[in-house]
């Protein structure tokens, strides 16, 4: 079955250490996205990309960094620079973005002390 | 300033007592709004698409309708299993190819036995 795959489901981190989450989909869309989820706020698009080799900062960019090497995968690395990197973090791909549902991964739950 | 709100935060209902969950939207040039089902621990499962004012889709005992301001999911004789977090989402033409999705921040269904 096609899908999303984020590993691991669980990831502890101590403060000031870079960590990187990973993300790969087999249904053959051309994009992808990682989101961040918080209680009691709506979903906040870190970073998309439409193609392989080309990505854009979404609304909250900043401490974050993403590769797009190969169409299957779009790891996300949180840096020591992410103030509250503490968070439910979903990657999502759709067919080529414009106006198409959001297919979604299970999640990579992060914990920062 | 584009805007997704989503009302109740959370509902209980007793099993089979139906109900409805509404989202609010203020965003420019609306595309599409999309209701997903989200379980603990999971990312969110895709329900509809709506594209225009009084446009209805119907998916087992739920039925979502979309007005020029809001859309509401109504829920028919619910059972425990309907139990979820519901998001909508918004999206609106970023004036590139790719749409700006804006979430709400979801209402929690309880379904009680």
């Amino acid at each position: 079955d096609g899908g999303i795959t984020q590993s691991p489901k669980y990831l502890f981190r101590k403060e000031g250490q870079n960590v990187t989450l990973s993300c790969e989909q087999n249904l053959n869309h051309d994009a992808m996205y990682w989101y961040r989820q918080d209680p009691g706020q709506g979903l906040r698009l870190i970073y998309y990309s439409q193609i392989v080799n080309d990505f854009q900062k979404g609304d909250i960019a900043e401490g974050y960094s993403v590769s797009r090497e190969k169409k299957e995968s779009f790891p996300l690395t949180v840096t020591s620079a992410q103030k509250n990197p503490t968070a439910f973090y979903l990657c999502a791909s759709s067919i080529e973005g414009v106006n198409s549902p959001l297919h979604f991964g299970n999640g990579t739950r992060l914990t920062v002390t | 300033e584009d805007q997704v709100t989503q009302s109740p935060e959370a509902l209980r209902l007793q099993e089979g007592e139906s109900s409805s969950l509404n989202c609010s939207y203020t965003v420019s040039g609306l595309r599409g709004l999309f209701w997903y089902r989200q379980d603990p621990g999971k990312g969110p499962e895709f329900l509809f698409t709506l594209y225009s004012a009084g446009e209805e889709k119907e998916k087992e005992r739920l039925k979502a309708t979309l007005t020029k301001k809001e859309s509401f999911l109504h829920i028919t004789a619910p059972k425990p299993e309907d139990s979820a977090t519901y998001l909508c989402a918004v999206h609106s033409r970023r004036g590139t190819s790719y749409d700006k999705v804006i979430f709400g921040p979801g209402t929690s269904l309880s379904v009680i036995p």
